[in-house]
C-alpha cells in the first residue's frame, strides 16, 4: 500500500528565506513521487517529479527537493521565498493508474 | 502544452439535482481521473477511467457516477445532488509509460470546478 504525509498543514515565512515543505511516503515498492502547487481558485499544477533517476530533482519557479530512500522523505525547498510562492502545495505518490495526494500544505509568505 | 478544459468553473445547484461535470484533454491520454478536495482532507479519488468505457471506482465513489464515451471526455454526473457534495471537483489525465524501473503516470489537472450544492 501507498501512502503520503505531509508533515504541516501551515507554514509561514518571511519573503527572501528559505522554505521546507515536509513530506514522507510509504510504498511497497520503488515510488514515484510529485509535488504539486494550487494558487487559488486554480487546478493543481506539476512542480516536479522524481521517477527514479537523480534524487535531487529540479522544479519550475527554483523549487527543488531530495529523495532520501532511508528516510522516506521527499521534502520540497526553495532558496528563497517570493510573495508569489503562497499557495497549496501537495505532495504525491504514485504507483500503476492511481495517484495518492498528501493532505496538503499551506504556504503563507509575509513580506 | 497538455490542456485539461472542465466546462465549468462554478455551479449552483439544488438537493436532488441531477448534476453534470464534464472534462475533455487534448492530449489523448488514456487514463482520466475525477477527484473532489475538500480543506484539511486532499484530493481524494472519486472515479477513474483507463479506456473508453472502462471505469473503475476510486476511494469514494457512493452517490457519483461516470461516463467515458469517447477517449477526450469523462463526464463526472451525480444522480441527487446533496449537501454533502458541495466541493471542489478536480478532473485530471495522465499517460501511463511503462519503463525499466517501473510505471510513470504523471497527472495534468483541470482548474477545478467549484460546485454547491443548496
Amino acid at each position: 500500500a501507498q501512502s503520503v504525509t505531509q508533515l504541516d498543514s501551515h507554514v509561514s515565512v518571511s519573503e527572501g528565506t528559505p522554505v521546507l515543505l515536509r513530506c514522507n511516503y510509504s510504498s511497497s515498492y520503488s515510488p514515484s513521487l510529485f509535488w504539486y502547487v494550487q494558487h487559488p481558485n486554480k487546478g493543481l499544477q506539476l512542480l516536479l517529479k522524481y521517477t527514479s533517476a537523480a534524487t535531487l530533482v529540479k522544479g519550475i519557479n527554483g523549487f527543488e527537493a531530495e529523495f532520501k530512500k532511508s528516510e522516506t522523505s521527499f521534502h520540497l525547498t526553495k532558496p528563497s521565498a517570493h510573495m508569489s510562492d503562497a499557495a497549496e502545495y501537495f505532495c504525491a505518490v504514485t504507483g500503476g493508474f492511481k495517484t495518492i495526494f498528501g493532505a496538503g500544505t499551506r504556504l503563507f509568505v509575509k513580506a | 502544452d497538455v490542456k485539461v478544459t472542465q466546462s465549468s468553473r462554478y455551479l449552483v445547484k439544488r438537493t436532488g439535482e441531477k448534476v453534470f461535470l464534464e472534462c475533455v484533454q487534448d492530449m489523448d491520454h488514456e487514463n482520466m481521473f475525477w477527484y473532489r478536495q475538500d480543506p484539511g482532507l486532499g484530493l481524494r479519488l472519486i472515479y477513474f477511467s483507463y479506456d473508453v468505457k472502462m471505469k473503475e471506482k476510486g476511494d469514494i465513489p457512493e452517490g457519483y457516477s461516470v461516463s467515458r464515451e469517447k477517449k477526450e471526455r469523462f463526464s463526472l454526473i451525480l444522480e441527487s445532488a446533496s449537501t454533502n457534495q458541495t466541493s471542489m471537483y478536480l478532473c485530471a489525465s495522465s499517460l501511463l509509460v511503462q519503463g525499466a524501473r517501473g510505471a510513470k503516470n504523471i497527472q495534468y489537472f483541470g482548474a477545478g470546478t467549484r460546485l454547491s450544492v443548496l
